[in-house]
């Protein structure tokens, strides 16, 4: 039952390269999301995708990109990455009904060097 | 838009005495809410939720968080901590426009000593 995964765990950039963060989720959910942690500052939202074939930015988009490559999969791009993209992203998915909750994978620690 | 609010980024307690968390939330109307817990190098697992079918909630791993509308707030309590309990744990609300995204708290750590 794995639930939302997310590839890699780990990973470190030097500044200006690129990579894409991976997401799948089996639980047949809607909609996906990503999220960045840093300390003190909880969990701010980068993209969501409310239905396949939709994305929307939220609270911290600038940097980023995103592709819904299909209902299972979500997948979140830096281009350039910058020190101040360095954090913990976390990909989650929900039905998209009032009551529904998050489901979280286990996180991709990025450092930006 | 929503929003809520974490009184307190650290909470300190002994083991089994009472877990109080705070959280208030700021809504012009009837939010629906969220406790979520994340240990160390782990992601949010959900404790419990509030949907408006009964002001006292009750979660997982014994906590329970109580809806007070007079007071725009939704407290996530536990009669004894253990030390198990040591966690992050945040408030989240759901938007009321399409109830499509969740805004979280800053988060409150729970330290518990023996």
């Amino acid at each position: 039952n794995a639930g939302v995964t997310q590839t890699p765990k780990f990973q470190v950039l030097k500044t200006g390269q690129s990579m894409t963060l991976q997401c799948a989720q089996d639980m047949n959910h809607n909609s996906m999301y990503w999220y960045r942690q840093d300390p003190g500052m909880g969990l701010r939202l980068i993209y969501y995708s409310a239905s396949e074939g939709t994305t929307d930015k939220g609270e911290v988009p600038n940097g980023y990109n995103v592709s819904r490559l299909n209902k299972r999969e979500f997948s979140l791009r830096l281009e350039s990455a910058a020190p101040s993209q360095t954090s913990v992203y976390f990909c989650a998915s929900r039905t998209p009904s009032y009551n529904s909750p998050l489901h979280f994978g286990n996180g991709t620690r990025l450092t930006v060097t | 838009a929503q929003s809520v609010t974490q009184l307190g980024s650290h909470v300190s307690v002994s083991e089994g005495a009472l877990v109080l968390l705070r959280c208030n939330y700021s809504s012009s109307v009837p939010p629906y809410l969220f406790w979520y817990v994340q240990y160390p190098n782990q992601g949010l697992q959900l404790l419990l939720k509030y949907t408006s079918a009964a002001t006292l909630v009750k979660g997982i791993n014994g906590f329970e968080a109580e809806f007070k509308k007079s007071e725009t707030s939704f407290h996530l309590t536990k009669p004894s901590a253990h030390m198990s309990d040591a966690a992050e744990y945040f408030c989240a609300v759901i938007s009321n426009s399409g109830y499509s995204t969740l805004t979280f708290g800053k988060g409150t750590m729970l330290l518990v000593s023996p």
